[in-house]
């Protein structure tokens, strides 16, 4: 069974910083293209990044590149978030979520069930 | 980049009847859009790829159509555990953009 496991979410302020995690199980974690997607609340989804199976292929949404950086280890099974920068319109349910191919050009075929992240002071 | 809306961004339909949602793309996408199914509180559900193909235990009641920049979603017996939100998401090329969803409701 394919699990997805976010974690890292929490009260941060602005302008500080956050990394989450994503612990994924039950399929070939390195065979695989990884996101992040988002979702403010009451919102909707929002597409944040992505990375290819081997790391070789990365990219962002405009709203957080050069804040954002995504990043897996393949070893520990793990997709990652590190989050710079952060502002109020950065609150939102982050997901974790798995592509159907290795290198994109398919779609999300499974979800975390998401960490939320709140900027606030 | 390219922009995907869609219409309606909210519908009620009958028990039963027949439902059908747009996404539309700014520039051709070819057939690289899926459907996803997002029920209240819960993560969303992939319910088509490839505009038409219908994902592996998905109803038959839902299917896709389009390719380019027009794409249709049709449920054509609307049932009450339809009730949800639904986005389209191109990913033809990044940055890979969701429609703003449509939430669909029973009459």
């Amino acid at each position: 069974e394919v699990q997805l496991v976010e974690s890292g979410g929490g009260l941060v302020q602005p302008g500080r910083s956050l990394r989450l995690s994503c612990a994924a199980s039950g399929f070939t974690f390195d065979d695989y293209a990884m996101h992040w997607v988002r979702q403010a609340p009451g919102k909707g989804l929002e597409w944040v990044s992505g990375i290819s199976w081997n790391s070789g292929s990365i990219h962002y949404a405009d709203s957080v590149k050069g804040r954002f950086t995504i990043s897996r280890d393949n070893a520990k099974t793990s997709l990652y978030l590190q989050m710079n920068s952060l502002r109020a319109e950065d609150t939102a349910f982050y997901y974790c979520a798995k592509d159907t191919g290795y290198d994109f050009r398919t779609a999300i075929d499974y979800w975390g069930q998401g960490t939320l992240v709140t900027v606030s002071s | 980049d390219i922009q995907m809306t869609q219409s309606p961004s909210s519908l009620s339909a009958f028990v039963g009847g027949r439902v059908t949602i747009t996404c539309r793309a700014s520039q051709d996408i070819s057939t690289s859009l899926a459907w996803y199914q997002q029920k209240p509180g819960k993560v969303p559900k992939l319910l088509i790829y490839g505009a038409s193909t219908l994902q592996s235990g998905v109803p038959s009641r839902f299917s896709g159509s389009g390719s380019g920049t027009d794409f249709t979603l049709t449920i054509s017996s609307l049932q009450p555990e339809d009730v949800a939100t639904y986005y389209c998401q191109k990913y033809n090329s990044a940055p890979f953009t969701f429609g703003p969803g449509t939430k669909v409701d029973i009459k």
